[in-house]
């Protein structure tokens, strides 16, 4: 199994553009999460749902969006990016309670 | 608010150097407590869950504990290949979520051979 799939690994905005992070997860789970880490400040939680059409804002959501259309998929759009939103972000899945988390994508706004 | 704070921020230890981590919690009321391992650039890996004051769990060389306003995580014996960072997060009751872990900043382990 691939478990949590996300792309791109590495990606460099300039201040203003817009991109989207992908998530893709095969263990046909119903939640899913976006976090973001920032060195010395733990894992934030942005937005996670619950099911296919289902979302819900986390602990830092301005500047991002989500959609959950499918169970397996969970995007993360990024509107206008900005310096501080550099950061890692890791998208996760789960079904009993632990998480399984993705690679991560480092984004880097100029 | 739920809180999480672990300590120490970094531990040198030298290999066969027997140590522990601490993550101190406040939690309007403790449905898990988990310990997730992270080696650089990757995502972290679940280790734990413990669910109730006097729980404990084992994993090779690693152990974790749970009293009602903290964890540990023992390490026995470390080798090189432990030294990661190390990573305490809890979930509370409430809320329409599995997953809404509330993470404290980790602990870097490094153990020198």
């Amino acid at each position: 199994n691939a478990g949590v799939t996300q792309t791109p690994k590495f990606r460099i905005l300039k201040i203003g553009q817009s991109m989207t992070l992908q998530c893709a997860q095969d263990m046909n789970h119903n939640y899913m999460y976006w976090y973001r880490q920032d060195p010395g400040m733990g894992l934030k939680l942005i937005y996670y749902s619950v099911g296919a059409g289902i979302t819900d804002k986390g602990e830092v959501p301005n500047g991002y969006n989500v959609s959950r259309s499918t169970t397996e998929d969970f995007p993360l759009r990024l509107e206008l990016a900005a310096p501080s939103q550099t950061s890692v972000y890791f998208c996760a899945s789960s079904d009993t309670g632990e998480l399984f988390f993705g690679e991560g994508s480092r984004l880097t706004v100029l | 608010e739920d809180q999480v704070t672990q300590s120490p921020e970094a531990l040198r230890l030298q290999e066969g150097e027997s140590s522990s981590l601490n993550c101190s919690y406040t939690v309007s009321g403790l449905r898990g407590l988990f310990w997730y391992r992270q080696d650089p650039g990757k995502g972290p890996e679940f280790l734990f869950t413990l669910y109730s004051a006097g729980e404990e769990k084992e994993k090779e060389r690693l152990k974790a504990t749970l009293t009602k306003k903290e964890s540990f995580l023992h390490i026995t014996a470390p080798k090189p290949e432990d030294s990661a960072t190390y990573l305490c997060a809890v979930q509370a009751w409430g809320g329409t979520s599995y997953g809404k872990l509330t993470f404290g900043q980790g602990t870097i382990l490094t153990v020198h051979p």
